[in-house]
């Protein structure tokens, strides 16, 4: 089945950008997405990019896409102490139309002040 | 800006016993999902719901397992006998339908299951 990959931890300054990164193994996903979750918190979403688009940009936060080589980034400019949270990449699988959702297992971004 | 809602935030249960978790999707939304969490693991889907019966479900979603829309509004996951491994973080979810309509999260029932 699809799998989708990220690493656990990254720790940033307050003010630099941060870059999470992601793999995904179906390459008939169609859209992929970012969440954020905080603490005790719902998974709120962030971005979303298609996959005839190599990047997509929104205020401070940047998406790229390699299809080729299935990896995509959130870079968050100026990164701020309340960008701390979970980040979560997820792919859409499209089976019997349903769009379901695969996770990665998340990346804790830490800001230091 | 609409949002999902999820009842109750925690709900703790004895073991062999049922619960039902509530969700209440965004309004003009057509398609309906449920995930859990288990601590420290990823996001898993369990099941779609789309047209008032199920779309796909996963290996988890077994006879332990169902899903309702009793009225035009609430979106139910009904688990039955619950057992210890049943403790996760569930999460609803809507999507008007299509990749481009992406899914919104509500913030998840904590079950624990004792």
């Amino acid at each position: 089945g699809e799998d989708v990959e990220q690493s656990l931890f990254l720790s940033v300054r307050e003010g630099d950008s941060s870059v999470i990164n992601c793999t995904y193994t179906d390459s008939s996903s169609t859209y992929l997405y970012w969440y954020k979750q905080e603490p005790g918190a719902g998974l709120q979403l962030l971005t979303y990019i298609f996959s005839n688009m190599d990047m997509k940009q929104d205020q401070r936060l940047t998406v790229l896409l390699n299809k080729k080589d299935k990896h995509l980034s959130l870079r968050i400019a100026d990164t701020q102490t309340g960008d701390s949270a979970i980040y979560f990449c997820a792919d859409s699988y499209s089976g019997a139309g349903s769009y379901q959702l695969t996770f990665g297992k998340g990346t804790k971004l830490s800001v230091i002040p | 800006e609409p949002e999902v809602t999820q009842t109750p935030s925690h709900q703790v249960t004895q073991m062999g016993q049922e619960v039902i978790l509530r969700c209440v999707p965004i309004s003009n939304h057509l398609y309906f999902y449920w995930y859990r969490q288990i601590l420290g693991q990823k996001v898993e889907f369990l099941v779609s719901f789309y047209n008032n019966e199920i779309s796909e479900k996963s290996e988890i979603f077994d006879d332990q397992f169902s899903v309702e829309r009793p009225d035009g509004s609430n979106f139910t996951l009904k688990i039955r006998s619950t057992k210890l491994e049943d403790s996760a973080m569930y999460f609803c979810a809507s999507g008007g339908g299509g990749g481009n309509q992406p899914q919104h999260f509500g913030d998840g029932t904590r079950l624990s299951i004792l």
